[in-house]
């Protein structure tokens, strides 16, 4: 079964905190993404990775910056822990697909919930 | 840019009650459509899913069919059990690069099933 690891259910952290939030896949997926999640928004991209050292922004990177060293391992950095960054964390990955296509299953790990006080 | 629309939550319904919730989406394209779950204290996992038009998707007793006409991909299931208390997200994959895809999602519909 593909395992989507991430390192903490819950954080709490002070403002201006610099915070690390971990995941690792261990099914070799080439694509690795960050969302947050919050009531009545849904889940958001912030950014995503589709090769190691690669990164893309998402919808909302503002605040975040990302690290993907390995292949297996992709971190989520809050620079400046703020208030409003307090909310649940997701990890995805998923394979690669080939041209045409069109047929992404992401798996998810079980989120962290990080509180900013 | 793409969007997934789905109806607004939350949604209460008594055991055995027939269920619809409905996703519409913009992209351009042809996507691939997904309906994700996510029950109480855990990560997303995915439904089901189709991949073309007229495809449908079914597990676990759920159904939705894609709709090019309508950009609709409605989730149905006709006799509900407690156990499907969840929020559900419909999803659309979005390519963003050669062999690559992301996905956008809907804001997510609480569904609670009461005895």
């Amino acid at each position: 079964d593909v395992k989507v690891t991430q390192s903490s259910r819950y954080l709490v952290k002070r403002t201006g905190e610099k915070v690390f939030l971990e995941c690792v896949q261990d099914m070799d997926h080439e694509n690795m993404f960050w969302y947050r999640q919050d009531p009545g928004l849904g889940l958001r991209l912030i950014y995503f990775s589709y090769d190691v050292k690669m990164k893309e922004k998402g919808d909302i990177p503002e605040g975040y910056s990302v690290s993907r060293e390995k292949k297996e391992r992709f971190s989520l950095i809050l620079e400046s822990a703020s208030t409003n960054q307090t909310s649940m964390y997701l990890c995805a990955s998923s394979f690669q697909g080939s041209r045409g296509h069109l047929n992404t299953e992401a798996f998810f790990g079980q989120g962290t919930r990080l509180t900013v006080v | 840019g793409n969007s997934v629309t789905q109806m607004e939550g939350p949604v209460t319904l008594s055991e055995e009650a027939f269920l619809t919730i409905n996703c519409t989406y913009t992209a351009t394209g042809y996507p691939s459509l997904f309906w994700y779950v996510q029950y109480p204290g855990e990560g997303l996992q995915l439904l089901l899913k189709a991949t073309k038009a007229d495809d449908k998707g079914s597990n676990k007793g759920f159904e939705a069919t894609y709709r090019k006409e309508t950009t609709s991909f409605h989730l149905e299931k006709g006799s509900v059990q407690v156990s499907d208390s969840a929020v559900y997200f419909c999803a659309l994959s979005d390519r963003w690069d050669f062999g690559n895809e992301k996905l956008t999602f809907g804001t997510g519909t609480r569904l609670t099933i009461i005895p």
